[in-house]
């Protein structure tokens, strides 16, 4: 069965530095979607991009965030310049069309020292 | 604010018998309703999907909505150990991409 992959699995960076996390949605979906889930709290929604721009972004993804597609297959998360409070597990997701449901893929743990 | 609201539990249900979880939501204007199962440290995973009132059955899992009430229940019938996880409740809203997760109901299923 077809799944979204992220890399890496876990990245410890020092607080202020810039971390690039990786995805590849699952190849026929058309939507894609970061969300975060601090250890212990709820999943929350980040961002959603569509049709090479964002569609709709929570709060939380403030001006240190970025999301990308540099090519066919890969969708990225930039964090600019990092905080201790970005410590999370970072969740990517894809679906295929309106309306169908989002599978996720297995975490990227961030954590900021 | 948008809100999905879980018992966060545990639920202790023994094996072989229904495990009840419950979700209301706060948006009215709401489409589309789902259950994620969480393990420890992993991912969400995808049990059910449901849009419209009324139930829906895959295989020992049950999802009901009730819009006018909203509310949204998953059944899980003929409960496994292997069941044992982190149930989260996920909506999405009208005019909204992002889901909006619960805080998540922990299932113990008791051998």
């Amino acid at each position: 069965e077809p799944e979204v992959t992220q890399t890496p699995s876990h990245q410890v960076t020092q607080m202020g530095q810039e971390v690039i996390l990786r995805c590849v949605p699952i190849s026929n979906h058309l939507y894609f979607y970061w969300y975060r889930q601090i250890l212990g709290q709820k999943v929350e929604f980040l961002v959603s991009f569509y049709n090479n721009e964002i569609s709709e972004k929570s709060e939380i993804f403030d001006d240190q965030f970025s999301v990308e597609r540099p090519d066919g297959s890969n969708f990225t998360l930039k964090i600019r310049s990092t905080k201790l409070e970005d410590s999370a597990m970072y969740f990517c997701a894809s679906r295929e069309r309106k309306n169908q449901p989002q599978h996720f893929g297995d975490g990227t743990r961030l954590s900021i020292l | 604010q948008k809100e999905v609201e879980q018992n966060s539990g545990p639920l202790s249900v023994p094996e072989g018998a229904i495990a009840s979880l419950n979700c209301t939501y706060s948006d009215r204007g709401s489409q589309s309703f789902f259950w994620y199962r969480q393990y420890s440290g992993k991912s969400p995973e995808l049990i059910m999907s449901i849009y419209s009132n009324g139930d829906k059955e895959d295989g020992r899992f049950t999802a009901q909505l009730n819009k006018a009430s909203q509310y949204v229940s998953l059944l899980i019938r003929d409960s496994q150990p292997s069941d044992s996880a982190t149930y989260l409740c996920a909506v999405k809203g009208g005019g909204a991409d992002g889901l909006t997760f619960g805080k998540g109901t922990h299932l113990i299923i008791q051998p």
